[in-house]
């Protein structure tokens, strides 16, 4: 069974520049999560998705941020414009259900110089 | 909004010996505790999990003791091993909608 997808793996732009994560989880997983981690410290959430629909988005910078779960399936997070405190690793995580075993993909480091 | 606190921030330990990580968690409704072991450049890999019903849960080398009226949990790790050396996190949830929420990270050296 393969496991969470996430491309690309390392992504340096300039400042103002926007940027976009795709995700492909594990297949059957209705949850998606993407999370955001700085060097250092743990993972916080950005948004959740049960199958299609955002169901937490409360920490998301909407100002920003945007994403979608397109299908129920893979789903990309962009970054518009990117800001130098942007630069970290945006992970993206499935599980089944709520409250279950929830794996994570390699992540995307990104840099904004 | 650390509603999971985790301790020690870095532990050193030697070959063969237990490592311990203590966190506690404040929100009542969490019902889902994983472990979550991180290599550098990795994302984070599930280790063990525990739910509430249950008071100790040992896999292999890896124990998670879950004390429910202290809102305390801890992982223990048995014969350490230098490929044991990891960040490892906490997380806490909830089935009535609580997201994942992870504690600050415990970095684990274990020396040869």
């Amino acid at each position: 069974e393969a496991g969470v997808v996430q491309s690309p793996r390392y992504k340096i732009i300039e400042k103002k520049q926007p940027v976009a994560f795709w995700c492909n989880p594990i297949s059957g997983h209705n949850t998606l999560y993407w999370y955001l981690q700085n060097l250092g410290q743990g993972p916080e959430l950005l948004i959740r998705y049960e199958n299609e629909e955002a169901v937490d988005d409360s920490q998301l910078p909407k100002d920003r941020f945007s994403a979608e779960r397109l299908k129920g399936v893979d789903s990309t997070l962009k970054i518009q414009p990117a800001e130098l405190g942007d630069s970290a690793v945006y992970l993206c995580a499935s599980s089944k259900e709520r409250a279950t075993e929830a794996f994570f993909g390699q992540g995307t480091r990104l840099t904004v110089v | 909004q650390q509603q999971v606190k985790q301790s020690p921030q870095s532990l050193i330990v030697q070959k063969g010996g237990i490592s311990i990580i203590n966190c506690a968690y404040e929100n009542t409704a969490f019902d889902y505790f994983p472990w979550y072991q991180q290599f550098p450049g990795k994302g984070p890999a599930l280790l063990i999990a525990i739910r509430p019903d249950v008071s100790e849960k040992k896999e292999g080398r890896f124990t998670i003791s879950f004390n429910k009226s202290a809102k305390q949990f801890s992982l223990h790790i048995m014969d350490s091993q230098p490929g044991d050396s990891a960040t490892y996190f906490c997380a806490a949830s909830s089935t009535n909608g609580q997201n994942f929420v992870f504690g600050p990270g415990t970095r684990l050296s274990v020396l040869p």
